[in-house]
Formats: structure tokens, C-alpha cells, sequence
């Protein structure tokens, strides 16, 4: 059984500039969402995808979007990133809405100059 | 959302007990508690849950106070690898994808 894998592991841009992050669920899983985790805090809220569905939100602009594609794999873009959008980016699936278990990736750190 | 409590930081000495405490005195009577670890360099990981009664599992085990307003995450013998932030979340049972993680408890284990 594969577990969530993220892509790409690091990447650095500019200022308002768009960027895009993948997300392969575990094997089964039909729930992800994604968080962001900046240096020295606690992972926080974006949104949540189920059955290709945006099922919540966190206190996050609308510049953050997501998909979630048929085979329950997801996307997080960022448009006109901003410095403070520097952070790790984590995605994590469950196996549906009601488990109280995530599996999270490993991240994707994102650098905005 | 349930506000939480956790110190800062432990230390532990290998191959010693740790109890790591939690408070929640505003959790809803429906909330789940969870607890999650996050190692170096890693994403975070599933430790354990409860409701009301004590649970174990191969990992460790929940503690969980009479009025649920605290919890205590026990790992029984700590090793190196259990060096990590560990996190406590209130979870409702409708929306366990949207954790509010807060500052976590930095675990040390000294060999």
C-alpha cells in the first residue's frame, strides 16, 4: 500500500508568480486536504476535498484553489504568491469524511523571494 | 473550536515513561481527541484518538480525565525516535479532515 505522496519535494519562486502542487492519495482514500505549516508553527487549514467536492475552507484568500481529480489525486495552487506564502505545504487523505485517522505527505516546501 | 493547552516542551530519558498533558476545558461533548506527532523533516502522524474511555494502541496510549476537559498522551518506553512535536486537536466527528493544530509540545529524548 503506497502512502501520500507529494510533488515537488522543494521549489522556490518569485513574488506573483502561480504555483502548482501535486498530491497522490493513499491507495482507497477519497478525502484530502491540504495545510499550510510555516516556520515554527503548527499545520494550519486550507481546504478540504472530498469526492472531487470542496468540502470546507480555512481562513485562507481565494488566490489558494484546489482540485481533486476522479482517482482522488489533488492539486493546491497558489496565484500571485505572496513572501508570506513561504511554507511547507502538506497534504494528507483518509479513507472518508468520518475517520480519525490522516495520512500526510512528507511536503512540499515552498520559497517565495 | 476547542482551545488547547500543552507545554511547550518535555524531556524524557530513553527507554523511560512520558506523559504528555493536554488541556481542553472547552471541548464539546461530541468531540473526538486527537493526538498527532510530527517528527523532523516529516509530515505529520497519526498517534492516537479517543472519546471518553482510555484507549491504547502499539503506539502509545490516551489517557483521557473523568470531565474530558484534559487528556494525557503516554508512551511507555520513549526512544530515540519518539523525539517530536506532539499535538492534541478536540475533533468534531463531522469534520475530522480539518484539524486545528496548535503549538504542540516539543518531546526531547536524551539516550
Amino acid at each position: 500500500e503506497t502512502g501520500v505522496t507529494q510533488s515537488p519535494t522543494h521549489l522556490i519562486k518569485t513574488r506573483g508568480q502561480q504555483v502548482t502542487l501535486r498530491c497522490s492519495s493513499q491507495s482507497g482514500h477519497n478525502t484530502v486536504s491540504w495545510y499550510q505549516q510555516a516556520l515554527g508553527q503548527g499545520p494550519q487549514f486550507i481546504f478540504q476535498y472530498y469526492r472531487e467536492e470542496e468540502n470546507g475552507r480555512g481562513n485562507f484568500p481565494p488566490r489558494f484553489s484546489g482540485l481533486q481529480f476522479p482517482n482522488y489525486s489533488s492539486e493546491l495552487n497558489v496565484n500571485a504568491l505572496e513572501l508570506d506564502d513561504s511554507a511547507l505545504y502538506l497534504c494528507a487523505s483518509s479513507l472518508n469524511l468520518d475517520t480519525g485517522e490522516l495520512f500526510f505527505g512528507e511536503g512540499s516546501r515552498l520559497t517565495v523571494l | 473550536d476547542a482551545k488547547t493547552t500543552q507545554p511547550n516542551s518535555m524531556e524524557s530519558n530513553e527507554e523511560e515513561p512520558v506523559h504528555l498533558p493536554c488541556n481542553h476545558s472547552t471541548i464539546s461533548g461530541t468531540d473526538y481527541i486527537h493526538w498527532y506527532r510530527q517528527l523532523p523533516s516529516q509530515g505529520p502522524e497519526y498517534v492516537i484518538h479517543g472519546l471518553t474511555s482510555n484507549v491504547n494502541n502499539r503506539m502509545a496510549s490516551l489517557a483521557i480525565a473523568e470531565d474530558r476537559k484534559s487528556s494525557t498522551l503516554i508512551l511507555h518506553r520513549a526512544t530515540l525516535r519518539d523525539a517530536a512535536v506532539y499535538y492534541c486537536i478536540p475533533t468534531g466527528s463531522s469534520n475530522t479532515g480539518k484539524l486545528i493544530f496548535g503549538q504542540g509540545t516539543t518531546l526531547q529524548v536524551k539516550p
